[in-house]
């Protein structure tokens, strides 16, 4: 069975202080790591695909890596726009399917 | 705009009661899927369709029916609501076996009580 865990639940940042988001994940053969922004009362938005270890993405002060295991997103010189909940989800070889972690929630403090 | 389309947004029922969530999505995608987000549950997969005039049961399908009504539209029926299925409802949709991933609705916020 597919399983992904996000770390922290919740992270609270000053502007400007930056950090990392945390995604372990265990899948029979990863086809794709996907990574999703959700503000509240709103569905999530597609950020990043990262599909070998190795692999980095970046989307203005985000960048997402991916290993073996696990998958971080690295956050530079937050603002409060990027105030959101965070999710990550995966995919298995031969399947459409994406299982979702609970997400991390961001909040950053002007 | 492109993209998926959910309704209603909001939706009390009483148990017992019955309803449709209706969505449409206009980017010629193959796959559609219904999830549910609950606080500390995370998004799980309630029903899913590969294509039209196939749907399969995700992780939580009890109690929920869905219609693969072509390949633009996928609703989802709750044919007697239980508190239990108090939650939002996302809809999503996928081309090119979701290498892109999904792109989601807004969601419906549903309470029963």
């Amino acid at each position: 069975e597919d399983q992904v865990t996000q770390s922290p639940e919740a992270l609270r940042l000053q502007e400007g202080e930056s950090s990392s988001l945390n995604c372990s994940y265990t899948v029979s053969g990863l086809r794709g790591l996907f990574w999703y922004r959700q503000d509240p009362g709103k569905g999530p938005e597609f950020l990043f695909t990262l599909y070998s270890a190795g692999e980095e993405k970046e989307k203005e002060r985000l960048k997402a890596t991916l290993t073996k295991k696990e998958s971080f997103l690295h956050i530079t010189a937050p603002k409060p726009e990027d105030s959101a909940t965070y999710l990550c989800a995966v995919q298995a070889s031969g399947n459409e399917k994406l299982t979702f972690g609970t997400g991390t929630r961001l909040t950053i403090i002007p | 705009n492109a993209g998926v389309t959910q309704t209603p947004k909001f939706q009390v029922l009483k148990t017992g009661q019955s309803m449709t969530l209706q969505c449409a999505q206009d980017m010629n995608h193959n796959s559609m899927y219904w999830y549910r987000q609950d606080p500390g549950m995370g998004l799980r997969l309630i029903y899913y369709s590969a294509s039209e005039g196939t749907t399969d049961k995700g992780e939580v399908p009890n109690g929920y029916n869905v219609s693969r009504l072509n390949k633009r539209e996928f609703s989802l029926r709750l044919e007697s609501a239980a508190p239990s299925q108090t939650s939002v409802y996302f809809c999503a949709s996928s081309g090119d076996r979701a290498r892109l991933g999904y792109t989601f609705g807004s969601g419906t916020r549903l309470t029963v009580v």
